[in-house]
């Protein structure tokens, strides 16, 4: 157990159809990180919050939209699904940017779009 | 886009120590470099990251060339579990922050 966890660990949903992916910090943490891995391919940065606030955008479709609230837990909500939304999504974290720690990855969220 | 260049995939014999390049030579002088791991659809694992030391810990040790343009991590005794897809990220530095995934080095460790 990393300490990071996301729920739910798989998820079958129908195009058109929107869902949302969670993700509980380490302990301590304040910065959450989402990544999309789709089939056979590389980690995607999709957004990052610290301590609540937006930090940084990477290849983020506007369907999709996260949030981090006050206890620091975060929230990935994907809107409008296409088949091409399957993947897996991880959520990292971290105690401070700022700082040299390494990153602490959940299991992840697998999202099957059919 | 990544800074680093990985080879796409190496083979290692069980027992054997695993020695797994990096080349980042653009890389600035307080960019750091990471490595993780990724085994059959877990979440990365961190491993060891480094500035310009050579760096060791429990599971690996990263060797690090002294104008910093490339990297090697090394498993001194590479077993089946080991198997996995081995990232090396240079950290981006400023208010983003975020790690950047190249495709990486799939390792495959053979009996």
């Amino acid at each position: 157990d990393s300490g990071v966890t996301q729920t739910p660990k798989h998820l079958i949903t129908a195009t058109g159809q929107r869902v949302t992916l969670r993700c509980s910090p380490r302990s301590g943490d304040l910065s959450v990180y989402w990544y999309q891995q789709s089939l056979d391919q590389g980690l995607q940065f999709l957004i990052q919050y610290y301590n609540g606030e937006e930090r940084a955008k990477g290849n983020i479709l506007e369907r999709f939209s996260a949030q981090q609230f006050p206890d620091l837990h975060s929230e990935l909500n994907l809107s409008s699904l296409e088949l091409g939304d399957s993947a897996l999504y991880f959520c990292a974290s971290s105690v401070d940017p700022r700082t040299n720690y390494g990153y602490t990855f959940g299991s992840g969220t697998r999202l099957t779009v059919v | 886009d990544a800074k680093t260049t990985q080879p796409p995939s190496m083979d290692c014999a069980e027992g054997r120590a695993a020695n797994l390049p990096c080349n980042h030579s653009t890389i600035s002088g307080n960019e750091y470099v990471y490595w993780y791991r990724q085994i059959h659809s877990q979440g990365p694992q961190y491993i060891i990251h480094g500035l310009k030391n050579n760096e060791t810990n429990e599971m690996a040790s990263l060797i690090i060339t002294e104008d910093r343009k490339s990297s090697t991590l090394i498993l001194p005794h590479a077993t089946l579990r080991d198997t996995a897809v081995y990232y090396c990220i240079v950290r981006v530095e400023g208010n983003t922050d975020k790690l950047i995934f190249g495709t990486g080095t799939r390792l495959q460790v053979f009996p």
